[in-house]
């Protein structure tokens, strides 16, 4: 069955301390995404990458950064810099062809600090 | 950048009524106005899409209809149903792989 698997669900991170949240696809999708959710807003881009060993800043990049390995992982790093990281973050991903595809989401991760 | 408004930020209506949200956007350049449906504690899952060369769509009971003069789209849900309840986000797309998300409705149905 083919999907985004984000884990883990929930995570707690301490003070000073980076986190990394897992994005798998198993839909053969070039493009990836991560967004911010925040109560009462839309998502917020963070990273997004095309294709694999390259990715851009979304609107929000500061204090997360990202790797993109293999076609099908895309991993997102909250780095201590970010100091305000409570949210729900989604991951995405989407076919390329010159113009915007459907975007598939992840059932997210909610981040939460100790 | 690009900038989504959608109203309004929350609607109740009663089951078997209609629901219509709307989107406002800025670039007149954008072309693709795709809306999700988010559940509690899950992500959102695209329900209709629609691009700027139609000026409606339908898929059983829910509808897009654009109007790229004014710059504004909507989603109409008829019929509605408790199941309904959901927040509800509109997009843009201005044919580069990156979408601009409004802020959401969130849709209460009751029985």
């Amino acid at each position: 069955d083919g999907g985004i698997t984000q884990s883990p669900k929930y995570l707690f991170r301490k003070e000073g301390q980076n986190v990394t949240l897992s994005c798998e696809q198993n839909l053969n999708h070039d493009a990836m995404y991560w967004y911010r959710q925040d109560p009462g807003q839309g998502l917020r881009l963070i990273y997004y990458s095309q294709i694999v060993n390259d990715f851009q800043k979304g609107d929000i990049a500061e204090g997360y950064s990202v790797s993109r390995e293999k076609k099908e992982s895309f991993p997102l790093t909250v780095t201590s810099a970010q100091k305000n990281p409570t949210a729900f973050y989604l991951c995405a991903s989407s076919g390329t062809g010159g113009r915007n595809q459907p975007q598939h989401f992840g059932d997210g991760t909610r981040l939460s600090i100790l | 950048g690009e900038n989504v408004e959608q109203h309004p930020s929350t609607l109740s209506v009663q089951e078997g009524d209609s629901a219509v949200i709307k989107c406002t956007y800025s670039d007149s350049a954008s072309n693709y106005f795709p809306w999700y449906k988010q559940e509690l504690g899950k992500g959102p899952q695209l329900i209709i899409d629609i691009r700027s060369n139609v000026g409606e769509k339908k898929d059983q009971r829910i509808a897009v209809t654009l109007n790229k003069t004014a710059k504004h789209f909507s989603l109409h849900i008829t019929e509605t149903q408790p199941e309904d309840s959901a927040v509800y986000f509109c997009a843009v797309g201005s044919g580069y792989s990156t979408l601009t998300f409004g802020k959401g409705t969130m849709l209460l149905v009751s029985p």
